[in-house]
């Protein structure tokens, strides 16, 4: 079956870096997202790799390996601002996204 | 309006109400979703549609009927829901579907009740 991992709630504290991973298993795969979704409210897009490595947005950033089947989004700079769920979701072979449960990032001044 | 709007925001319902969720996309897309979110597990697809035609069905329970009369509006009829039907109903939209990078621009949502 199609299955994404994620830690269900991390905490950090304000100022600080953190990093959210995220695995899947899923039948093929045509790009990774990340959506970030604030209590109450849509999710909103953050970022899409396809190829392997790490691309910056501010003060986001998002990393991909495709072997492992692994990725990982870096916060830096945390504000109180960042509290939210950040849900990861993989493009299937076709072209479905699979979702993963989300994690609660909880930050702390 | 711009983005995607849903209507209602809140909405508490009994098990033999029938009721409708609106979504409305101000974005010109040609595609448009409707997703279950529980608190704790995935989000949940449970239709889509692109360019007025329903081209993905989850398996959904019949209870459950979408309707998509234009590219632009999005209607989910609810009829004998049961508690377990209790979540945020999400609707999005996307420029296409089947192909790479398409982002998807979500409402936000419905918090439906089930009493």
């Amino acid at each position: 079956g199609q299955n994404i991992d994620q830690p269900t709630e991390m905490t950090a504290t304000e100022g600080a870096i953190v990093q959210i991973n995220c695995t899947y298993q899923t039948s093929g795969f045509n790009g990774l997202f990340w959506y970030q979704q604030h209590a109450g409210e849509a999710p909103t897009f953050l970022s899409y790799n396809v190829l392997d490595g790490l691309e910056e947005k501010g003060r986001f950033s998002s990393f991909l390996s495709r072997s492992k089947g692994y990725s990982y989004l870096l916060l830096k700079e945390l504000q109180m601002k960042d509290s939210a769920s950040y849900l990861c979701a993989v493009l299937d072979s076709n072209y479905q996204l699979i979702w993963g449960a989300g994690t609660k990032l909880i930050i702390k001044p | 309006e711009t983005g995607v709007t849903q209507t209602p925001r809140h909405l508490v319902m009994g098990m033999t109400n029938k009721k409708s969720l609106k979504c409305e996309q101000h974005l010109g897309h040609n595609a448009m979703y409707w997703y279950k979110q529980s608190a704790k597990k995935p989000l949940e697809l449970m239709f889509v549609y692109s360019l007025e035609e329903r081209v993905e069905n989850n398996s959904v329970p019949s209870r459950f009927s979408p309707e998509c009369p234009n590219s632009s509006h999005l209607f989910l009829h609810l009829h004998t829901l049961q508690p377990e039907d209790s979540a945020l109903y999400l609707c999005a939209s996307s420029q296409d579907t089947g192909k790479p990078s398409y982002e998807q621009y979500f409402g936000p949502g419905t918090r439906l009740t089930v009493t």
